[in-house]
């Protein structure tokens, strides 16, 4: 079955400085990649996505890339503030029947990542 | 912004017995699912909640142990049966809005067994 890996598992950065966290995914049908960003207690949150259609795709301070050919996906945090500290989550998943993230997401293992002011 | 509500937040309960875990939204939604979150690991899917039939089951899970209702476009629910000291993680349902949309989490439930 599909299997996303993640790394690393752990990251400390300074503050103002870049992060980036990769994944690799196994199943060549996987077409939609999503981030989710997990703080203490709280709910995962969609941060950002990208379709295969696409190889970079911003927001801000965030961006994501993807090389199909490599399977791999990368999430990139720029200027990075203490309130971006949390455990960061890729995610595969294949477009079937009804499109969009409607197919189950598989998880890579999750990044914490800790920002020193 | 539309809203995802689980209850219980938490609970704490004895082996043996069964929890339902609710989850309700405030729009219909195309799609639910339900997860499994164990402490300090990543999120694992237990089954697509489907409107009005079974719900489909990931590899590893089986309806005596997590039965799942949907009975309509914004409302599931999730049963942990026969507890155990390993079910306790946090279990996330998530919903999908819409055509080509993404998924979105709700709050979730910790439930640990003693």
């Amino acid at each position: 079955g599909e299997n996303v890996e993640q790394h690393p598992s752990t990251l400390s950065v300074q503050e103002g400085d870049s992060a980036v966290i990769k994944c690799t995914y196994s199943d060549s049908a996987s077409n939609y990649f999503p981030w989710y960003k997990q703080e203490l207690g709280k709910r995962p949150q969609l941060i950002i996505d990208i379709r295969s259609n696409v190889g970079e795709k911003k927001d801000q301070r965030i961006a994501v890339t993807l090389n199909k050919t490599a399977k791999h996906f990368s999430l990139h945090i720029t200027e990075t503030q203490p309130e971006d500290s949390a455990v960061y989550f890729c995610a595969a998943s294949s477009l079937e029947g009804y499109g969009g993230a409607t197919n189950k997401l598989i998880f890579g293992t999750g990044t914490l990542l800790a920002v020193q002011p | 912004s539309a809203v995802i509500s689980q209850k219980p937040s938490r609970d704490i309960c004895q082996r043996g017995t069964s929890l339902t875990i609710q989850c309700q939204v405030d729009s219909q939604v195309t799609m639910m699912f339900w997860y499994r979150q164990q402490p300090g690991q990543s999120l694992t899917l237990i089954a697509t909640a489907n409107q009005g039939s079974e719900a489909t089951y990931e590899s590893g899970f089986v309806i005596d142990k997590f039965p799942i209702s949907r009975p309509n476009l914004t409302f599931s629910t999730l049963t942990v049966s026969n507890m155990s000291p390993e079910d306790s993680s946090i279990y996330l349902c998530s919903v999908v809005w819409g055509r080509n949309q993404p998924q979105h989490f709700g709050d979730g439930t910790r439930l640990s067994i003693l």
